[in-house]
């Protein structure tokens, strides 16, 4: 089976601007959920969606977003970007919802100038 | 509120020497527990998990972890560790958000060099 695939890989932004990032989850898997790495706070829970619903979200303000489509395909979107939105986004995805395992993608780094 | 801990930031050992790496969780009961790698620049592997019976868990890359409630405690061992060991290692709990929604708390780390 293929793992989760995130793109972009990469991504410049100014600030200001909005992103928007993909994550394929694992083929049959229908939880997907999101975080942020960065080198002060670490790893944070932004949110879970299933079944095309967010389910839980983390402490993150209103600018962070996402959706979930019919296949399980998720993005992220992310506006007005700050520098401090500078980071590592990790997708991972699990079988069901409060699927207790989670598999995570490479990651999209995200530098905002 | 709860919170994963890991002591140490970084640690440094030889190749051939043996690994304990601390993790040690604040809940109010047994998780599930969890330990990712991460090499530089890429996303995060499971190694092992636990979420009950036997409190010694084998994982891939010959890594093992022994869950201790007494101490609130899941750290990570490899009696002989390989170059190919370094990165950074992480901690989790998987926490029941509720109506059956699972996130996870990581710990901040633990970046391991090894010395050829």
């Amino acid at each position: 089976k293929a793992g989760v695939t995130q793109t972009p890989r990469y991504l410049i932004k100014t600030r200001g601007q909005q992103v928007t990032l993909s994550c394929s989850p694992i083929s049959g898997h229908r939880s997907v959920s999101w975080y942020q790495q960065t080198p002060g706070q670490g790893l944070q829970f932004l949110f879970e969606y299933f079944s095309e619903t967010q389910r839980n979200k983390g402490n993150f303000p209103g600018r962070f977003s996402g959706r979930q489509f019919s296949n399980s395909r998720s993005e992220m979107n992310v506006s007005t970007l700050e520098l401090g939105d500078s980071a590592l986004y990790l997708c991972a995805s699990s079988p069901r919802r409060g699927g207790e395992t989670q598999y995570f993608g490479p990651g999209t780094r995200l530098l905002v100038l | 509120a709860q919170s994963v801990t890991q002591p140490d930031i970084h640690i440094t050992v030889s190749e051939g020497a043996s690994l304990e790496l601390r993790c040690n969780y604040s809940y109010g009961a047994t998780p599930y527990l969890f330990w990712y790698v991460q090499s530089p620049g890429q996303g995060l592997q499971l190694l092992l998990k636990y979420f009950s019976g036997d409190t010694l868990v084998q994982g891939i890359k010959g890594f093992e972890a022994e869950f201790k409630r007494s101490q609130s405690s899941f750290n990570l061992r490899k009696p002989s560790v390989h170059w190919s060991d370094a990165a950074e290692y992480f901690c989790a709990v998987g926490l029941d958000s509720g109506a059956g929604s699972y996130q996870l708390t990581f710990g901040k780390g633990t970046k391991l060099s090894v010395i050829p």
